[in-house]
């Protein structure tokens, strides 16, 4: 299985700032995706990023909220822009497997925007 | 469009007592299912999955699950469990073409000493 680090771990933010979340595979993957995991609920797919086209996102997201970034085959960015507290949340980016049936999670990254 | 009804949302169980955490799904197509763990602050870790062949699947730390078809379930059973196992779990599902997992709402176990 690969090895995903993210960054920050954690963040304080004001609202109305932005924060990129950096995310780090040690392997080359296809697929990546961006997870919002909000206090106490499952996980919700924000986009799936594919490396060379644009991001694709899921109903309620969008890309001017969540601008996604995919350089190369082992890193993505996630901006959160423009936030505010309902934006606080664990932020957990995944990559498929070789056959994208199940996915790996890094460890998340622990957004509070004040 | 596929589902998955976790139909728990916590369940407390004494150390080495049995637990069944249930999970049922709903798919027009075939379907590929996995469990995922979650340690307190910690990221999500694949337990098991099942993608086809025999219906009884084994993952790590004990754990194994039984993908009924006709009751549309996959329930995860560990025969003893430990202080260790306190966590979130997942029930996940995903269709033949694999690129979109679907995550239930999580149970939350609770070992009492």
């Amino acid at each position: 299985s690969a090895v995903i680090s993210q960054k920050p771990s954690r963040d304080i933010c004001q609202r109305g700032t932005s924060l990129t979340i950096q995310c780090q595979v040690d392997s080359q993957v296809t697929m990546m995706f961006w997870y919002r995991q909000q206090p106490g609920q499952s996980l919700t797919l924000i986009a799936t990023a594919n490396q060379g086209s644009e991001a694709t996102y899921e109903s309620g997201f969008v890309i001017d909220k969540f601008p996604i970034s995919r350089p190369n085959l082992t890193f993505s960015t996630l901006t959160v822009s423009n936030m505010s507290p309902e934006d606080s949340s664990i932020y957990l980016c995944s990559v498929g497997s070789g056959g994208a049936y199940e996915q790996y999670f890094g460890p998340g990254t622990r957004l509070t925007v004040t | 469009a596929q589902s998955v009804t976790q139909l728990d949302s916590q369940v407390p169980v004494f150390e080495e007592a049995p637990v069944e955490l249930r999970c049922n799904y709903s798919s027009s197509v075939s379907v590929y299912l996995f469990w995922y763990v979650q340690y307190p602050n910690q990221g999500l870790q694949l337990l098991l999955k099942y993608l086809s062949g025999s219906t009884l699947v084994k993952g790590i730390n004990g754990f194994e699950a039984e993908f009924n078809k006709s009751q549309t379930s996959f329930h995860l059973r560990k025969p003893s469990v430990h202080i260790s196992d306190t966590a979130e779990y997942f029930c996940a599902v995903s269709d033949w073409k694999g690129d979109k997992i679907i995550f239930g709402k999580g149970t939350r176990l609770h070992i009492l000493p």
